[in-house]
C-alpha cells in the first residue's frame, strides 16, 4: 500500500487567499485525523471522521478552517482566507478500528504551508 | 479529559548511550498507549504500542511497558545510535469508540558520535 498520500507538500500563498489541502487515506482504513503541527504549539487535532462522517471539529481553530470527506478515499482541508498565523505543517492521518475502536494512526508526509 | 505529558526536550547523548523518555498520561478506563518517531522532514511513524496493563512494546531496540499503576509508557533503549536522532511523541487511545489519539509535546533527541 502507498500509506496515506498527501498533496502538495509545500504550499506558499499569500495572506487573504484560499487553500485547499488534500488527503488519500489508506485504503480500508476507517478513521481520517488532520493535524496542525508548530514549533509554538506542538501537534495539534483539528478534526476526525468516522466513515466520513466528521466526529470531533472542536480542534478546528476558527470558521476560516473547514474539512470534508465527500467519500472513503478522498479528504480536504480549507482555509479561506488564509491568514500568516496559519503557517505550519499539516498532517492527514488514517487508522482503521477494531471492534469499533481506531487502532493506530497512519500519517501522511504532511503539507507545508506558508502565507506571506 | 484524557492528557499525555512528556519529558521536556532536548535529550543529547552519547553514541551507545543508555536512553529514556519518560511519559505519564491521564485517562478513564484502559486507553490504548503508542510511541511514534518523527524523523526530519516526514511525518510520524507508530514505533511501537501497548493496549493493555503490563504489555510491553518494541522496535528496533526500543521498548516502553504499560504500567497501569504508575500510569507511565517510558520509552527506553540499551544502546543509541546517531541514527536514532528524532523527534519522540508520546500517545494515547480512549477506550471508547469515539476517543481520539491524543498526543504529548514531543522530546527531540539528538545522539552525538
Amino acid at each position: 500500500d502507498a500509506g496515506v498520500i498527501q498533496s502538495p507538500r509545500h504550499e506558499v500563498t499569500e495572506m487573504g487567499q484560499e487553500v485547499t489541502l488534500r488527503c488519500k487515506p489508506i485504503s480500508g482504513h476507517d478513521y481520517l485525523f488532520w493535524y496542525r503541527q508548530t514549533m509554538m504549539r506542538g501537534l495539534e487535532l483539528l478534526i476526525y471522521f468516522n466513515n466520513n462522517v466528521p466526529i470531533d471539529d472542536s480542534g478546528m481553530p476558527e470558521d476560516r478552517f473547514s474539512a470534508k470527506m465527500p467519500n472513503a478515499s478522498f479528504s480536504t482541508l480549507k482555509i479561506q482566507p488564509s491568514e500568516p498565523r496559519d503557517s505550519a505543517v499539516y498532517f492527514c492521518a488514517s487508522s482503521l478500528s477494531q471492534g469499533g475502536r481506531a487502532t493506530e494512526a497512519f500519517f501522511g508526509q504532511g503539507t507545508r504551508l506558508t502565507v506571506v | 479529559g484524557d492528557s499525555v505529558t512528556q519529558m521536556e526536550g532536548p535529550v543529547t547523548l552519547s553514541e551507545e548511550a543508555f536512553l529514556t523518555i519518560n511519559c505519564t498520561y491521564t485517562a478513564t478506563g484502559y486507553p490504548s498507549l503508542f510511541w511514534y518517531v518523527q524523523y526530519p522532514g516526514e511525518g510520524l511513524q507508530l514505533l511501537l504500542k501497548a493496549t493493555k496493563a503490563d504489555d510491553k512494546g518494541s522496535n528496533k531496540g526500543f521498548e516502553a511497558t504499560y504500567r497501569k499503576e504508575t500510569t507511565s509508557f517510558h520509552l527506553e533503549k540499551g544502546s543509541v545510535q546517531v541514527s536514532d536522532s528524532a523527534v519522540y511523541f508520546c500517545a494515547l487511545k480512549g477506550s471508547s469508540s469515539a476517543s481520539k489519539i491524543i498526543f504529548g509535546s514531543g522530546t527531540r533527541l539528538s545522539i552525538r558520535p
